[in-house]
């Protein structure tokens, strides 16, 4: 139980292009879902926390306008990064809180984003 | 906010001896402290976690340490095997927010 997917896995795309990330809760229903970006070699930096219904709570020093996301149902939590630059390739990873278990969160397997 | 530091960044240890990394924080709030492996290109895999009202909790070769009033919280694995080798994260949970430390890099010599 507690399986989180995230697609796609790896994406390359073109400077100036959006690109969409989904993250789902297959076998729980999640309240929150956290969006993490990873550099290499480096630790996990928490974007931002998003509520299912409500607006998604940004870390500072994160633009919620480069970085849209959104939480429409309690299995699924998407993150757009739009006008992506070569600044922005990372490896992106979603994780989700299982309402059931106290505190416990479930990680994605990540979404490798290169932008040319 | 929370600020979890942790150390060291890496580690070597020959197989069979024990790793012990360490991670301190800042938020006296924060009461759930978990602990994740993960390997190159993979996610990050809860191996152990704490809450704040145990001070110590074992799982075969891996337990962590919990002191609430020094704010510093210990994964101890020990047998080390080669296939333990990976980066290691500490964080702490507040609220709703997790806070990592910056990773460990475990090297287990076979």
């Amino acid at each position: 139980g507690a399986v989180v997917s995230q697609h796609p896995s790896w994406v390359i795309c073109k400077s100036g292009t959006s690109v969409k990330i989904e993250c789902r809760s297959l076998d729980f229903q999640a309240t929150t879902m956290f969006w993490y970006r990873q550099f290499p070699k480096q630790s996990l930096m928490l974007m931002a926390t998003s509520n299912e219904g409500s607006k998604a709570t940004y870390e500072q020093g994160v633009e919620k306008d480069k970085f849209l996301i959104n939480h429409a149902s309690l299995t699924l939590s998407t993150l757009t990064v739009t006008s992506a630059h070569p600044e922005d390739s990372s490896f992106y990873i979603c994780s989700a809180r299982d309402g059931g278990r106290l505190n416990e969160q479930f990680f994605g397997p990540g979404t490798r984003l290169t932008v040319l | 906010g929370e600020n979890v530091e942790q150390h060291p960044s890496t580690l070597s240890v020959q197989e069979g001896d024990s790793a012990v990394i360490k991670c301190t924080y800042s938020d006296s709030a924060s009461n759930y402290f978990p602990w994740y492996k993960q390997e190159l290109g993979k996610r990050p895999q809860l191996i152990i976690d704490i809450r704040s009202n145990v001070g110590e909790k074992k799982d075969q070769r891996i337990a962590v340490t919990l002191n609430k009033t020094a704010k510093h919280f210990s994964l101890h694995i020990t047998e080390t095997q080669p296939e333990d080798s990976a980066v290691y994260f500490c964080a702490a949970n507040t609220g709703n927010q997790f806070y990592f430390g910056t990773g460990t890099s475990l090297t287990v010599i076979p």
